[in-house]
């Protein structure tokens, strides 16, 4: 059975950098590709970006060149770093496995499994 | 205001049929590429529930259905319980925008 645990600082200060870790049991990273995906209070969900094949990574546009994506292998872990944060990055984050659910031969990317998700809090 | 338009709200007494609308544009739903859709019960995760249109993972009921035509798709909820009252999100692949959500539609069962 496949789990995802995310964690981090929890409260943080603006202009900081937020550092997650998603620590994986069940499987092995490389197996799959691994996104990040935030919700802020009352609001929707917010894809942040995505790495595959162990070091490539595509960003939401929208963060503008503040976030790193990386995993080691050893540790099976998946790592956020978003750079010079606002109030308006106070969100929970989750981050969740990024796979292949295949019918009649497809194969369809989808975010199949999830973390339980890490509050982050950003004071000004 | 998200890429992808679903309503805020929708309600239904139990046994009922529901749907959610999820109205996207030419860039993402009407480019062709799949729509997915998340249940997420109140103070969990998201989880996954239909993909590519139509598909139900294993131990989804089959009370949940998906379809899509031209720039929407939608999600339909068949014989209503008290445990389907939670938020639905739609997700597709925008063009420009890469992975997208719909702004949710929070259920509830009268």
């Amino acid at each position: 059975q496949v789990q995802l645990q995310e964690s981090g600082p929890g409260l943080m200060k603006a202009s900081e950098t937020l550092s997650l870790t998603c620590s994986v049991s069940g499987a092995s990273i490389g197996t799959s590709d691994w996104s990040w995906i935030r919700q802020s209070a009352g609001k929707g969900l917010e894809w942040l970006g995505r790495i595959y094949t162990r070091v490539n990574t595509d960003y939401n546009p929208s963060l503008k060149g503040r976030l790193t994506m990386s995993v080691d292998t050893s540790k099976n872990q998946v790592f956020l770093k978003l750079n010079s944060v606002t109030a308006a990055d106070t969100a929970v984050y989750y981050c969740a496995r990024d796979h292949g659910l295949c019918v009649n031969s497809v194969c369809y990317d989808v975010f199949d499994i999830w973390g339980q998700g890490t509050t982050v809090t950003v004071s000004s | 205001q998200s890429v992808l338009t679903q309503p805020p709200s929708v309600s239904g007494a139990p046994g009922q049929r529901v749907t959610i609308s999820c109205t996207g544009s030419s860039s993402n739903i009407g480019a062709g590429f799949d729509v997915h859709w998340y249940q997420q019960l109140p103070g969990s995760a998201p989880k996954l529930l239909i993909f590519a249109d139509s598909n139900r993972p294993s131990g989804v009921p089959d009370r949940f259905s998906g379809s899509k035509s031209g720039t929407s798709a939608s999600l339909a909820i068949t014989g209503l319980q008290a445990d389907d009252e939670a938020t639905y999100y739609c997700q597709s692949y925008d063009s420009s925008l890469g992975e997208m959500f719909g702004g949710g539609t929070k259920l509830t069962v009268l």
